[in-house]
């Protein structure tokens, strides 16, 4: 089976840029999750999403950050204006809702603003 | 709310030693306790969970995890370390209910020497 197909892996863009990070779920899973890796911050959790409704969205930094589920299958985070400090990697992970909380993840989204 | 807390950002070892990880959370409710691997470039796999039942927690690679309710900790350790165990290891916390998120602790860089 395949596991979560996230694109694109790498992507640079200038300041100023829209940037859009689009990420399929593993087939059957109910629950979507974004997050981002820097070395200052580790891991953090942006968004959540549970049967295609976002749940948790307070951790998205600002409103250059918006994130949708249009369907069980995709989904997409985009950063428009993109800064210099929105260079991370966006890993995006899912879940069975009743499935002990395990977080599949894919292999991330390295993004570079420069 | 939940958080974790990884202590020490690097770990080193040599081959065959012991390999100890620590972590410690805090949770309002029962937790969920999870410990994930980071090889560069590349997602997080999961190595092994608690959820409920026993609290000594076997994995893959032959890594384990205790929970201990009284000190608030979820441990990794491995006997013996591997050349191929070098990786970034998370801790990780979620609400003892399902749909909610993964809290991630900051990381614990573990090297291993011949």
């Amino acid at each position: 089976d395949a596991g979560v197909i996230q694109s694109p892996r790498h992507e640079v863009t200038e300041m100023g840029q829209e940037v859009t990070l689009r990420c399929k779920p593993i087939s059957g899973h109910n629950s979507l999750f974004w997050y981002r890796q820097t070395m200052m911050r580790g891991l953090e959790l942006l968004i959540y999403f549970n049967n295609n409704v976002p749940i948790d969205d307070s951790g998205m930094p600002e409103d250059r950050f918006s994130a949708k589920m249009p369907n069980a299958s995709f989904s997409t985070l985009k950063i428009q204006p993109s800064e210099p400090r929105d260079s991370a990697v966006y890993f995006c992970a899912s879940s069975l809702l009743a499935g002990g909380g395990e977080l599949f993840f894919g292999e991330g989204s390295r993004l570079t603003v420069l | 709310a939940q958080s974790v807390t990884q202590l020490g950002s690097h770990v080193s070892v040599s081959e065959g030693a012991l390999v100890l990880l620590r972590c410690n959370y805090s949770s309002s409710v029962p937790p969920y306790l999870f410990w994930y691997v980071q090889y560069p470039n590349q997602g997080l796999q999961l190595l092994l969970k608690y959820t409920t039942g026993a609290t000594l927690v076997k994995g893959i690679n032959g890594f384990e995890a205790e929970f201990k309710k009284s000190e608030t900790s979820f441990h990794l350790t491995k006997p013996s370390a591997h050349m191929s165990d070098a990786a970034e290891y998370f801790c990780a916390v979620s609400a003892y209910q399902a749909g909610t998120a993964l809290i991630f602790g900051k990381g614990t860089t573990l090297s291993v020497s011949s």
